[in-house]
């Protein structure tokens, strides 16, 4: 069966500081994977997603970026932290459902506090 | 632009009761898919229910069940016999675009306490 594993669980770290977030995947091979990012009492926004490896396609303008260097790896970055990067992020994998649909599968995420 | 619209954001029920979750979407593609997913207090997002745009059922998975209206653009979860650990938040969401991606937009949730 597929797993998707995720961490750190937790993050505390100050403004201006980098960050690394990594995602990776189990039992399966290609999947699509998706960064996404949930603040307090809100819906999760996409940040990223990848169809494979070295594809990374950006949804929202902001100071992070994504890899993806290998089939199964996905890491989300960023060079300094800024403290509304604060929030839950969750990486996802997905299989095609059907003919018009995948069904994706998320990992348990990633609690970012910046200071 | 597609959009999913969830208008409740916190509900209350009894448990053992029925309870239904209400979820509007807004898209000009003619094949699309909906989403159902639970979040617990400990963040994990747990999917529940799908439905195709072109399936002629309401989809149902166990207690869940979706109540599709297609021409109301409505998709909303039924939950039945609730139980007290059904006290989550819960997200509507539609896969958007086409080809591939898969990705999904979601709906801002509704926050469902089950009372005892």
């Amino acid at each position: 069966s597929q797993t998707i594993h995720q961490w750190p669980a937790t993050l505390v770290q100050p403004v201006g500081s980098p960050l690394s977030l990594e995602c990776t995947v189990e039992g399966t091979s290609n999947p699509n994977l998706y960064w996404y990012r949930q603040a307090a009492g809100r819906g999760l926004q996409l940040l990223f997603y990848s169809v494979g490896i070295g594809q990374i396609s950006s949804e929202v303008p902001q100071n992070l970026s994504a890899s993806r260097p290998q089939d199964r790896q996905f890491i989300l970055s960023s060079k300094k932290l800024l403290l509304s990067d604060s929030g839950f992020y969750l990486c996802a994998w997905s299989v095609l459902r059907d003919r018009i649909s995948y069904e994706q599968y998320f990992g348990p995420g990633t609690r970012l506090t910046v200071t | 632009a597609q959009k999913i619209t969830q208008t409740q954001p916190g509900m209350f029920v009894q448990e053992k009761e029925a309870v239904t979750l209400d979820c509007t979407y807004d898209t000009s593609d003619q094949s699309y898919g909906l989403f159902w997913y639970k979040q617990p207090s400990s963040g994990e997002m747990i999917f529940l229910i799908y439905q195709g745009s072109y399936d002629e059922q309401n989809a149902t998975e166990g207690r869940y069940s979706l109540n599709f209206q297609k021409a109301r653009k409505s998709a909303n979860l039924v939950i039945s016999a609730s139980q007290l650990g059904d006290s989550a938040m819960y997200f509507c969401a539609m896969r958007e675009g086409r080809g591939q991606g898969g990705k999904l937009i979601f709906g801002q949730g509704t926050e469902l306490s089950v009372k005892p």
